[in-house]
């Protein structure tokens, strides 16, 4: 089945600590997101990548990392420099020139 | 100011209700309007999407544009307890193709 699977669904973290989240898709999509989602304020754009190896700051990008070394791939670093990291991340994907964005499961990050 | 605003609810509505889901966009360039819906703990699903202005219709759903208000709509008919999630606006265009999200309007039928 074609789709975008984030792993893992749950992931804890110490304070301190770099932390990768993963996102594959399979749907042969060019462009893929980074989402950030905390409770009341909606979606905040962290990363975004149009091709392989090219990737853009998003909205709120201090404390994250990113790479694209794949087309199916797009991995998330959360580093130590982020101050606030508990909060539910979303991978999405879609064609450069499509309306359509389609999103993974999501990944729930806490900081403990 | 927000690109995308959408008011959060929550929104309460018996079994069978209509519902109107809103939401109001300032650029002008957008042309292309998403709905997503979001159960608890889940990714956001596609529900609808639209070009420019009208109405489209999927079912139960009705996504209606505006552009001259900047206003969208999504409306659900004969609404049902599973419909209850959080429903998101999503707008996108003027050369971009990220698209913009609103905050999303938590939704709940109850029987």
């Amino acid at each position: 089945d074609g789709g975008i699977t984030q792993s893992p669904k749950y992931l804890f973290r110490k304070e301190g600590q770099n932390v990768t989240l993963s996102c594959e898709q399979n749907l042969n999509h060019d462009a893929m997101y980074w989402y950030r989602q905390d409770p009341g304020q909606g979606l905040r754009l962290i990363y975004y990548s149009q091709i392989v190896n090219d990737f853009q700051k998003g909205d709120i990008a201090e404390g994250y990392s990113v790479s694209r070394e794949k087309k199916e791939s797009f991995p998330l670093t959360v580093t130590s420099a982020q101050k606030n990291p508990t909060a539910f991340y979303l991978c999405a994907s879609s064609h450069y020139d499509n309306t359509e964005a389609f999103f993974g499961q999501g990944t729930r990050l806490t900081v403990v | 100011q927000k690109e995308v605003e959408q008011d959060p609810g929550p929104l309460s509505v018996p079994e069978g209700a209509i519902v109107s889901l809103n939401c109001t966009y300032s650029n002008s360039a957008f042309q292309y309007f998403m709905w997503y819906r979001q159960y608890s703990r889940k990714g956001p699903e596609l529900l609808m999407y639209t070009y420019s202005s009208g109405n489209k219709e999927d079912g139960r759903f009705t996504a209606q544009v505006d552009k001259s208000s900047k206003y969208i709509s999504l409306f659900i008919r004969d609404s049902q307890p599973s419909d209850s999630a959080t429903y998101l606006c999503a707008s996108r265009g003027g050369g971009s193709y990220i698209p913009t999200f609103g905050r999303g309007t938590s939704l709940i039928v109850h029987p």
